[in-house]
């Protein structure tokens, strides 16, 4: 149980282009989705917290107008980089919070973006 | 803000060996402290986890302790195999209850055989 899968797991584009990922929960709802992402040889960095049918919450210094969120429904949430360039290039991770269980995440096996 | 400090950045140790990694918190209202295992190229995989109305918890070779006066929780490998060599990631989470995870800067752990 708890699984969490993300579509697609690489992608290459050219730059100015626009680059969707989805995240889905396969066996449970979440309300709560997370997405992160992640440079060579370092920790996770929190890009927003994605909510069912609302507006999703970004950190600090992360463009809402260039990462696009969408969460729709209970099982699916999907990430847009918009106009993307070579410095977006990077691991992007979705977790999706377990409904009545404070805090628990179960994360997504990752999408490799390369923008050329 | 809040933080999470991660120590040791890289560890190695023999196979059969135990493997600690130590991490700090500076929220005291943090109350969640879950381990992630994350392998090359694939995403993190929640391996144990703690909550502040616990001391110490364990599954199989994992345990994990917390300290909440000292804000410091661990992590204990015990019998240490070649297929534990990854990173290992701490984390704890935001006092304001929104979900948020603040996660440390991560472990690489080689068990050498």
């Amino acid at each position: 149980g708890a699984v969490v899968s993300q579509h697609p797991s690489r992608v290459i584009c050219k730059s100015g282009t626009s680059v969707k990922i989805e995240c889905r929960s396969l066996d449970f709802q979440a309300t709560t989705m997370f997405w992160y992402r992640q440079f060579p040889k370092q920790s996770l960095m929190l890009m927003a917290t994605s909510n069912e049918g609302s507006k999703a919450t970004y950190e600090q210094g992360v463009e809402k107008d260039k990462f696009l969120i969408n969460h729709a429904s209970l099982t699916l949430s999907t990430l847009t980089v918009t106009s993307a360039h070579p410095e977006d290039s990077s691991f992007y991770i979705c977790s999706a919070e377990l409904a009545g269980v404070n805090n628990e995440q179960f994360f997504g096996p990752g999408t490799r973006l390369t923008v050329l | 803000g809040e933080n999470v400090e991660q120590h040791p950045s890289t560890l190695s140790v023999q196979e059969g060996d135990s493997a600690v990694i130590k991490c700090t918190y500076s929220d005291s209202a943090s109350n969640y402290f879950p381990w992630y295992k994350q392998e090359l190229g694939k995403g993190p995989q929640l391996i144990i986890d703690i909550r502040s109305n616990v001391g110490e918890k364990k599954d199989q070779r994992i345990a994990v302790t917390l300290n909440k006066t000292a804000k410091h929780f661990s992590l204990h490998i015990t019998e240490t195999q070649p297929e534990d060599s990854a990173v290992y990631f701490c984390a704890a989470s935001f006092s304001s209850n929104t979900g948020k995870l603040i996660f440390g800067q991560g472990t690489t752990l080689q068990v050498k055989p």
